[in-house]
């Protein structure tokens, strides 16, 4: 089980999001974590718990390993208003789990 | 660039098989591993199941008993049937792909790196 908090965070545009992913179990640095806006399929933004996708700017950083993770974005910009997935892949071959979610909204 | 779309039918009957299919464009589907994933209106990403280059299948636990993912590599495509559904399996229905073999990063192999747009799936008689 992924257990994301908190489940909203109502921010303005230029600070900093801090959303937590808690898995159950250790799961070494098998995180991933998507963004998803209305009508859109989900966009991988981080592998392996840091690492960050092709494409994705710099303002977004993951870290954790073993049970706990952060996805960190350090000044929000208005496109970053979406809902975000942590999601773990661990073991083999893995089931997957996904978080139920953190929604980013405007304050 | 990889691209993915999903095909099929937006209305099934309640106990009847929904059966979607997936393109991959650009892709090597042989090296890949190909997944299905569900949202439910207003709800959170659930994981169906996915299906290894190899052919070897691994499915939700939930939804284990109603699901068969299968690859047809001459078309590039992969499908999902799922038995017996109901309401509750109303929902945008994506396929993905995680790189697998094509990826040297072991901790990328296994990460959902291309979507499909998503198909909207209803149950309703």
């Amino acid at each position: 089980v992924l257990t994301q908090s908190p489940a909203t965070l109502s921010l303005l545009p230029g600070e900093r999001a801090t959303l937590s992913c808690r898995a159950s179990q250790i799961v070494n640095n098998n995180v991933a974590w998507y963004q998803q806006k209305p009508g859109q399929a989900p966009r991988l933004l981080i592998y392996g718990s840091s690492t960050r996708a092709t494409g994705v700017p710099a303002r977004f950083s993951g870290s954790g390993s073993g049970t706990e993770f952060t996805l960190t974005i350090s000044s929000l910009q208005s496109d970053d208003f979406a809902v975000y997935y942590c999601h773990q892949y661990h073991g083999w071959p893995p089931n997957y789990t996904f978080g139920l979610g953190t929604k980013v909204d405007i304050k | 660039q990889v691209q993915l779309q999903e095909s099929g039918p937006g209305l099934v009957k309640p106990s009847e098989t929904l059966s979607l299919t997936c393109t991959v464009s650009n892709g090597s589907i042989s090296s890949e591993y190909h997944t299905w994933m569900r949202q439910s209106p207003g709800k959170g990403l659930e994981w169906i199941g996915y299906i290894l280059y190899s052919g070897s299948p691994q499915y939700n636990p939930a939804l284990k008993s109603r699901v068969t993912i299968s690859v047809d590599t001459s078309t590039n495509q992969f499908s999902l049937k799922l038995t017996s559904v109901t309401a509750a399996d109303t929902a945008v229905y994506y396929c993905a792909r995680a790189p697998g073999l094509t990826t040297t990063v072991n901790t990328k192999r296994w990460a959902l790196d291309v979507w499909g747009p998503g198909t909207m799936v209803t149950v309703s008689s």
